[in-house]
């Protein structure tokens, strides 16, 4: 149990279009989703938060306009990366978590390459 | 005092070897200590986790132990295999509150055959 799901797995877009990720929580409902972006070889950084039915509460320096997050039911959430450019290029990675479980679950991440 | 610091940075064993990665955090409100195996490319993956009521948690030949008033914990891997090389994460978190979980900066195993 405690699937998440994430779609694309990768992207590859031109230099200012958007992008949009989904992620669903194929098992339980995701109260709680979140979303965060890695670099290679480095931690995962935590980029918002966000509540079904909820707006998105974003980590500081994240830029609420360029990184549109929705959680719109309790198993899917949406981020979408508003006119890329090659600098938003990482890998996404986003995580839900639901009444009754104590951990977060990670969806198998998304990798974006803006070019 | 949100940070997670984590070592060593990268590990090398032997094939039947113990795997050990430390953690320590300064917030005494986390009550939450995960661990995650992430292999490239791919989401982590939960491992274990240890409440701070208990001061070891094994599953398997994956064992955390936890010492909270040293604020901190530590993963052993007992008999290492290849299949293991990846980047381990710990992870702190407060239960009742949002589950934000701080993250540590990984640590990058390598089990040699």
């Amino acid at each position: 149990g405690a699937v998440v799901s994430q779609h694309p797995s990768r992207v590859i877009c031109k230099s200012g279009t958007s992008v949009k990720i989904e992620c669903r929580s194929l098992d339980f409902q995701a109260t709680t989703m979140f979303w965060y972006r890695q670099f290679p070889k480095q931690s995962l950084m935590l980029m918002a938060t966000s509540n079904e039915g909820s707006k998105a509460t974003y980590e500081q320096g994240v830029e609420k306009d360029k990184f549109l997050i929705n959680h719109a039911s309790l198993t899917l959430s949406t981020l979408t990366v508003t006119s890329a450019h090659p600098e938003d290029s990482s890998f996404y990675i986003c995580s839900a978590s639901g009444r009754g479980l104590d951990t977060q679950y990670f969806g198998p991440g998304t990798r974006l390459t803006v070019l | 005092q949100q940070q997670v610091k984590q070592s060593p940075q990268s590990l090398i064993v032997q094939k039947g070897g113990i795997s050990i990665i430390n953690c320590a955090y300064e917030n005494t409100a986390f009550d939450y200590f995960p661990w995650y195996q992430q292999f490239p490319g791919k989401g982590p993956a939960l491992l274990i986790a240890i409440r701070p009521d208990v001061s070891e948690k094994k599953e398997g030949r994956f064992t955390i132990s936890f010492n909270k008033s040293a604020k901190q914990f530590s993963l052993h891997i007992m008999d290492s295999q290849p299949g293991d090389s990846a980047t381990y994460f710990c992870a702190a978190s407060i239960i009742s509150g949002t589950y934000k979980y701080i993250f540590g900066t990984g640590t990058r195993l390598k089990v040699l055959a």
